[in-house]
């Protein structure tokens, strides 16, 4: 089974610092990684994924994330925040194949930027 | 095109009644996911199709929950009887690609 875990429930840091939401995951062969984001009362918005090729993944709004296969992990970063940025944020992995159409998402990130 | 589209936005009512929670997917996308967002669970896959067909149904809690996809436009989310348990946000997806979802705003249930 497949499985992902965002170790922290809130993360909290000033505009203009760099950001970094954590993630790490567990799958059956080669994974497929995604980040969604949420805003209130809204659904959930696909920032940017990972399938194959270079680690450092580029997606939307300047959001970035880096692929780590020894530690299984996926994080996602922004050199520098804004106050637009907080919302929560979802790492997701699915498997190869048939399997990639089935997401696991993790519990969530709570960002809060602090003007 | 408008993006995924839920209907309705909110629900609320009483234990015991039949709740319908609807979906009309992006045109062309040929999946089309349920899932169920609660503060304790996080966000839970319930079923999908592929070309209207069910797939994987494993997520579905309980026999009160069913769900059907008539056409490739229009799919629904039914639980008989409801119960307060049930309350959470109800988010219907559609995809045409692995894995890149496309989310509705949701229908926010509540069951009293």
């Amino acid at each position: 089974a497949q499985s992902v875990a965002q170790p922290e429930d809130q993360v909290n840091v000033a505009e203009g610092n760099p950001l970094t939401v954590k993630c790490t995951y567990s799958v059956s062969g080669n994974p497929y990684l995604f980040w969604y984001v949420q805003y209130p009362n809204r659904g959930l918005q696909f920032l940017l994924k990972y399938i194959t090729g270079d680690n450092l993944v580029k997606g939307s709004y300047g959001f970035e994330a880096e692929f780590n296969k020894s530690q299984t992990s996926f994080h996602l970063k922004k050199p520098s925040a804004l106050v637009s940025d907080s919302a929560l944020y979802f790492c997701a992995v699915g498997g190869s194949g048939a399997g990639s159409y089935q997401l696991t998402f993790g519990k969530g990130t709570k960002l809060s930027v602090i003007p | 095109d408008a993006g995924v589209i839920q209907s309705p936005r909110h629900e609320v009512t009483e234990m015991g009644q039949e709740v319908t929670l609807r979906c009309k997917p992006i045109s062309g996308h040929d999946y089309l996911f349920w899932y169920r967002q609660t503060m304790m669970r996080g966000l839970e896959l319930l079923i999908y199709f592929n070309n209207n067909v069910p797939i994987d149904d494993s997520g579905m809690p309980e026999d009160r929950f069913s769900a059907k996809m008539p056409n490739a436009s229009f799919s629904t989310l039914k639980i008989q009887p409801s119960e307060p348990r049930d309350s959470a946000v109800y988010f219907c997806a559609s995809s045409d690609s692995p894995a890149r979802l496309f989310f509705g705003s949701g229908t926010q249930l509540s069951v009293l």
